[in-house]
Formats: structure tokens, sequence, C-alpha cells
């Protein structure tokens, strides 16, 4: 199992370029979610899914765009980059919204 | 809203130290409740969990955490650190009745001096 994965590990752009994080899992979990980690702020959750098909917001969703077609994967798109979003992003799943969560191994992202 | 507070940010201990990382959140129901570790340049893996029963719980590589329902509280514990313990800690709640949303403690930097 390669658990969950993330691509890229890290990504420089410039002010309003906008990409997508890509996050794959192979546990057949239902419940994945996007993070980013801030310095001081511990993490902070962007959207999450409870499956295919399902997205809601989390607590700092703006700028940001997911979509759930697959149970393997949940890219994070950003829509046009701002040097606010400068962080650390992390992907997780979990067999359900109430269990633990398996993290991905993060991508570092640079908006100048 | 659910929210959650660890109240030291920084921590340094020398080895064999005790341990111990306050963690406290604010929520009226049913809680799950899980301990998380980062070690430098890692992802996040799992220390501990409570769900119910016994509301002392063992985690892996000798950490412990107490659930204390009268003070909303989830304190991780450790008698006596290593210098691999040198970490950023996060304590993390759900609640199954609410808003299934995860909430994260803002993080405790664990140094352990050789």
């Amino acid at each position: 199992n390669a658990g969950v994965t993330q691509t890229p590990k890290f990504q420089v752009l410039k002010t309003g370029q906008s990409m997508t994080l890509q996050c794959a899992q192979d546990m057949n979990h239902e419940y994945m979610s996007w993070y980013r980690q801030d310095p001081g702020m511990g993490l902070r959750l962007i959207h999450y899914s409870v499956g295919a098909g399902i997205t809601d917001q989390g607590e700092v969703p703006n700028g940001y765009n997911v979509s759930r077609s697959t149970t393997e994967d949940f890219p994070l798109r950003l829509l046009s980059a701002a040097p606010s979003q400068t962080s650390v992003y992390f992907c997780a799943s979990s067999y359900s919204e109430a269990y633990e969560q398996y993290f991905g191994p993060g991508t570092r992202l640079t908006v100048t | 809203a659910q929210s959650v507070s660890q109240h030291n940010h920084h921590v340094i201990l020398s080895e064999a130290a005790s341990l111990e990382l306050g963690c406290n959140y604010s929520y009226g129901g049913t809680v799950n409740l899980f301990w998380y570790v980062q070690y430098p340049g890692q992802h996040l893996q799992l220390l501990l969990k409570y769900f119910s029963g016994d509301p002392l719980v063992k985690g892996i590589k000798g950490f412990e955490a107490e659930f204390i329902k009268s003070k909303f509280s989830f304190n991780l514990r450790k008698p006596s650190v290593q210098w691999s313990d040198t970490a950023e800690y996060f304590c993390a709640v759900n609640a199954p009745s609410g808003t299934y949303k995860y909430i994260f403690g803002t993080g405790t930097r664990l140094k352990v001096l050789a």
C-alpha cells in the first residue's frame, strides 16, 4: 500500500497563476480532506469530502476548489494564487469522518 | 463552534525528563480525541486516540493520554523523554454528532536536549 500520496512535493507560483495539487489514496477510504499548515496556526481544514461526488467547505475554503470524482483522488485547485496561500498543504484520508486520519507527505507551496 | 487549545507552544526538556502537554477542547457533546506527532521533515502520524472506555489510553513509543471529561482535557504524557521525541505534537478533536470536522490545536514544538 502506498497510503496517501501527494504531488508535487514543492512548487513555486507567481501571483495570479493557477495550479492543482494532487492527492490519491489506495486504502478505499471514504473521507478525504485538505489542510494547510502555517507556523503558529496548526492545521486548518480547507475542504473535505465524505465520498465520491460529495464535498464541503472547511474553515478556510476561499481561493480553493475541490472535486471528488473517484474514491481514490481528491485534487485541490488554486484558482488564482496569492502570497497568502504560501503554506504547506497536507492531504489526509480516513475510513470515516470519525476515525483517525492518514496524512500524505505534504506539498510546500510558495507564491511570489 | 468547536475549538482546541494547546497551552504550551514550545517546550524544551532534557532527556529522561517527564513530559506533559496540555490539550483542552470546547464542545459539550461526545467527542473523539487524538494526538498526532510530526517529526522533523515528516508528515503527521497518529500517536494515540480515545473514542470511549478507559479514559487512560496508551499509544506508541511510550506515550499515554488521559481524558478528563469534567475538565474537557486530553493531556499527553510520557514519563521519560528521549532525544528522538523531538517533534511537533498536535491535539485534535472530532465530534461525531457535530459537523464531522476535525479541529486541530495549534501544536506544541518539543525539543529534547541530549
